[in-house]
């Protein structure tokens, strides 16, 4: 399996700041990544596909990169609404696996 | 536009079993495909599997042996079924419209398995 590794585990932060998250996988998931967004009690939402792709209607503020096996999830300036759980997920290899989670916290 | 539905308590050593609702598109089509997703406290988001239009299946290994997913075109719906399920097994259960990413989800249903 493709372990996939977040850091941090928990982010505190204030509304307006600008937050990365960082996704490593053991091998390389070239750039087949994506990035969840998850409220408590709901379903992950698709943010970003292809490592850096927004999905339509995500806001701009959010923006993917990397390629290989290191990744980042960047907002550039926090909002209320962002306040969530983020996930990565690679979906390179047939076993799609994800990472453990990044709680954003307010500060 | 997808909506699972199944018991949420199961015993021990029993099968669970859920159903997928599929609206806004049909369930046997080429474009995207399904797959089954779930989440427990103590091992996260953990993949299940996928099924394609044609049927044709792909499964987690840890869970190959117990796991059944299938397609009933008559009701627009897809299926899971996991068998000899243990406390391990509670945890919210997702389908996921794949197209490229999993883009579209259910909103998930919780199973528990306790006697």
């Amino acid at each position: 399996d493709i372990q996939m590794t977040q850091s941090p585990s928990t982010l505190s932060a204030s509304v307006g700041d600008r937050v990365t998250i960082t996704c490593r996988a053991s091998q390389s998931v070239a750039n087949w990544l994506a990035w969840f967004q998850q409220k408590s009690g709901k379903a992950p939402k698709l943010l970003i596909y292809k490592a850096s792709i927004l999905e339509s209607g995500v806001p701009s503020r959010f923006s993917g990169s990397g390629s290989g096996t290191e990744f980042t999830l960047t907002i550039s300036s926090l909002q209320p609404d962002d306040f969530a759980t983020y996930y990565c997920q690679q979906y390179n290899n047939y076993l799609w696996t994800f990472g453990q989670g990044t709680k954003v916290e307010l500060k | 536009q997808l909506q699972e539905s199944g018991p949420g308590l199961v015993k021990p050593s029993q099968t669970l079993s859920l159903t997928c609702a599929v609206s806004g598109g049909t369930v046997n089509t080429n474009t995207y495909y399904w797959t089954w997703i779930r989440q427990s406290a103590g091992k996260g988001l953990e993949w299940i599997g996928r099924i394609y239009g044609t049927g044709s299946t792909m499964y987690n290994p840890s869970l190959k042996s117990r796991v059944t997913i299938s397609l009933d075109t008559s009701k627009n719906q897809l299926s899971l079924n996991l068998t000899s399920v243990t406390a391990a097994d509670t945890a919210v259960y997702y389908c996921a419209r794949v197209f490229g990413a999993a883009r579209d989800w259910g909103q998930g249903t919780l199973v528990a398995v306790s006697s």
